[in-house]
């Protein structure tokens, strides 16, 4: 089975700008979760979701959104860029996320560097 | 508060050296624990866990029982190698079991 994927794998904005970030889960896992981490503050949640909805929402400013699609792949946006939001940012998926046995795996992230 | 807290790094180890990483966790409730690990400029990858008080998660030589008593969910292994070096993370799940706390990590060093 292939693991989570992620697009792009690096990429480099500037201030004020917009960018999306793409995820597709492992085959058959229906909840996409999505993680910040930085030097400075490590591993941070940002949103959960599950059947396109957001069940669960980390402590960041609304810039940051994101999506889920019927095929479970999933999307974060973040608008008006600003430096300290370069980052890995990592997405994980399992099969429903409803249980706290469940593991996540992660896939190998995207990198943001914010100029 | 709910978090996650495990011992500073780095920690520097000779090959064949025994290893430990402390984690102690706060929480409500009795939530799954994890260890992840993370190779240079790779993603997380799942270690070990456990899921309710006493039991032991292991995987390539890697060992932490789960305690209730001190809330802890330390690492151990008993030779490390080279190969082993990595971030190591320690995370709980938080109550409804749809997102994960984790630790600030601890850098793990390997020498020959």
């Amino acid at each position: 089975k292939a693991g989570v994927t992620q697009t792009p794998r690096y990429l480099i904005k500037t201030r004020g700008q917009q960018v999306t970030l793409s995820c597709s889960p492992i085959s058959g896992h229906r909840s996409v979760s999505w993680y910040q981490q930085t030097p400075g503050q490590g591993l941070q949640f940002l949103f959960e979701y599950f059947s396109e909805t957001q069940r669960n929402k980390g402590n960041f400013p609304g810039r940051f959104s994101g999506r889920q699609f019927s095929n479970s792949r999933s999307e974060m946006n973040v608008s008006t860029l600003e430096l300290g939001d370069s980052a890995l940012y990592l997405c994980a998926s399992s099969l429903a996320g409803d249980g706290s046995q469940e593991t996540q795996y992660f896939g190998p992230g995207t990198r943001l560097l914010v100029l | 508060g709910n978090s996650v807290t495990q011992m500073e790094g780095p920690v520097t180890l000779s090959e064949e050296a025994f290893l430990t990483i402390n984690c102690t966790y706060t929480a409500t409730g009795y939530p799954s624990l994890f260890w992840y690990v993370q190779y240079p400029g790779e993603g997380l990858q799942l270690l070990l866990k456990a899921t309710k008080a006493d039991d032991k998660g292991s995987n390539k030589g890697f060992e932490a029982t789960y305690r209730k008593e001190t809330t802890s969910f330390h690492l151990e292994k008993g030779s490390v190698q080279v190969s082993d070096s990595a971030v190591y993370f320690c995370a709980r799940s938080n109550q409804a079991g749809t997102a994960l706390i984790f630790g600030k990590g601890t850098t793990l060093s390997v020498s020959s």
